[in-house]
């Protein structure tokens, strides 16, 4: 258990449809970060927040948006799903003194759109 | 444009022998690596890092080494285990100036009993 969470594991929704996908943290960590393995693909960077803030952001549809709340757990959400948009969603979260480790991931959410 | 690659998708080693993989870098920003190792169903796991200003860094049977010039770094695993079959990612950063990390595609390494 790396510390953070990630719910759901899986998700299954039909074209056109909105999920929503959450995380926590590992304890202490402020920036979350939310990554997108498409099949075979490596990691695309998506969007980071710090202490409730978007920090920066990478290749992040319109379609698709975030926020970290006070309690510092985060949302991905997902709307007007296309099949394209089946993949694995990762949060990792960091703390400003771990740089050095890098980041810690959860074990994903696994989007399939149908 | 990838800042970072990994130009093998796939290599398979027998057990007990060398394994070598490969990252290359464009951005001559950056100045801290890392290489995460993923299994299946899991996140990434955090495996080694490297700072520019060293050429090489050893942890156990994992050494990471680092030609700037050449903007290349590799990961040796001696001697190679079956359970070290997983993804292997390079990430990069260009930490002087805060930014976060690149990862490269991915090495999918098998190790062959």
């Amino acid at each position: 258990d790396s510390g953070v969470t990630q719910t759901p594991k899986h998700l299954i929704t039909a074209t056109g449809q909105r999920v929503t996908l959450r995380c926590s943290p590992r304890s202490g960590d402020l920036s979350v970060y939310w990554y997108q393995q498409s099949l075979d693909q490596g990691l695309q960077f998506l969007i980071q927040y710090y202490n409730g803030e978007e920090r920066a952001k990478g290749n992040i549809l319109e379609r698709f948006s975030a926020q970290q709340f006070p309690d510092l757990h985060s949302e991905l959400n997902l709307s007007s799903l296309e099949l394209g948009d089946s993949a694995l969603y990762f949060c990792a979260s960091s703390d400003p003194t771990g740089f050095r480790r890098g980041y810690t991931f959860g074990s994903g959410t696994r989007l399939t759109v149908v | 444009d990838q800042q970072v690659k990994q130009n093998s998708p796939s290599l398979s080693v027998q057990e007990g022998r060398i394994s070598i993989l490969n990252c290359d870098y464009t951005n001559s920003m950056f100045d801290y690596f890392l290489w995460y190792k993923k299994y299946p169903a899991e996140g990434p796991t955090f495996l080694i890092s490297i700072s520019s200003i060293k050429d090489k860094n050893e942890d156990g049977r994992f050494t990471v080494f680092l030609n700037k010039s050449a903007k290349h770094l590799s990961l040796h695993i001696v001697p190679s285990q079956p359970g070290d079959s997983a993804v292997y990612f390079c990430a990069a950063s260009a930490e002087t100036y805060g930014q976060n990390f690149v990862f490269g595609p991915g090495t999918r390494l098998s190790v062959l009993p």
